[in-house]
């Protein structure tokens, strides 16, 4: 089947650190890859994606590169900010022969950025 | 703002009780999915409508059911409800059902069971 995991968190940090959050994932077929952001008390967003192996996602300073020889998707960003404090979701999604088709998550990442 | 709308936003309801969500999908969108999110189980995925029909059926209860309307919103139905019922629950949307398009979510709707 398939499967997403991601480090536990949290991950504290401090302004302007390097962030990294590992997701590795197994699956049958070849998946399409998310990272999405949840802020507190909202919903989920997008935040960036790869379709294809090697292809990199990048959106608001955050990048990630699709890894199929090591089936990973980490998440990376420069230097943090406050405003990054947030709930990481890494996901995939995948269309097998049987027409199953939806996001799988993993359990989320908390980030807690102090200034 | 993802385009996606889902009421009500908040509601607390009684056990043993039925509530209706509702959901519309961005503008265009054909694929329309329901999601749970609780603290102990993570997010599930429940239930998937392509243009009105039903294509992919996940976690979801037998005392859950949903569907898409010919407008192509989405209304998920939660019956005799329990208190770990309790969760927020999220409807998504996206162009078609092949992986690469991107799936949008709404702001979900919190439920609390009591």
């Amino acid at each position: 089947g398939n499967s997403v995991t991601q480090m536990e968190g949290p991950v504290t940090l401090s302004e302007e650190a390097f962030l990294t959050i590992n997701c590795t994932y197994t699956a049958t077929g070849y998946p399409s890859l998310f990272w999405y952001v949840q802020y507190p008390g909202e919903g989920l967003q997008l935040l960036l994606k790869a379709t294809k192996a090697d292809d990199k996602g990048s959106n608001k300073g955050f990048e990630a590169t699709y890894r199929k020889e090591t089936t990973s998707f980490h998440l990376e960003k420069g230097s943090v900010q406050v405003s990054d404090s947030a709930v990481y979701f890494c996901a995939l999604h995948v269309l097998p022969g049987s027409g199953y088709s939806t996001l799988t998550f993993g359990k989320g990442t908390m980030l807690l950025v102090s200034p | 703002d993802s385009g996606v709308t889902q009421t009500p936003k908040h509601l607390i309801t009684a056990t043993g009780q039925r509530v209706t969500l509702r959901c519309s999908p961005r503008s265009g969108d054909l694929s329309v999915y329901w999601y749970q999110q609780s603290l102990d189980q993570g997010l599930q995925f429940l239930i998937q409508y392509y243009n009105g029909e039903e294509r992919a059926k996940g976690n979801i209860l037998e005392r859950f059911s949903a569907q898409q309307f010919p407008d192509l919103h989405s209304e998920l139905n939660l019956s005799s409800l329990e208190l770990g019922d309790s969760a927020l629950y999220f409807c998504a949307s996206s162009v078609a059902r092949t992986p690469g398009n991107t799936i949008y979510f709404g702001e979900g709707s919190w439920l609390t069971v009591v």
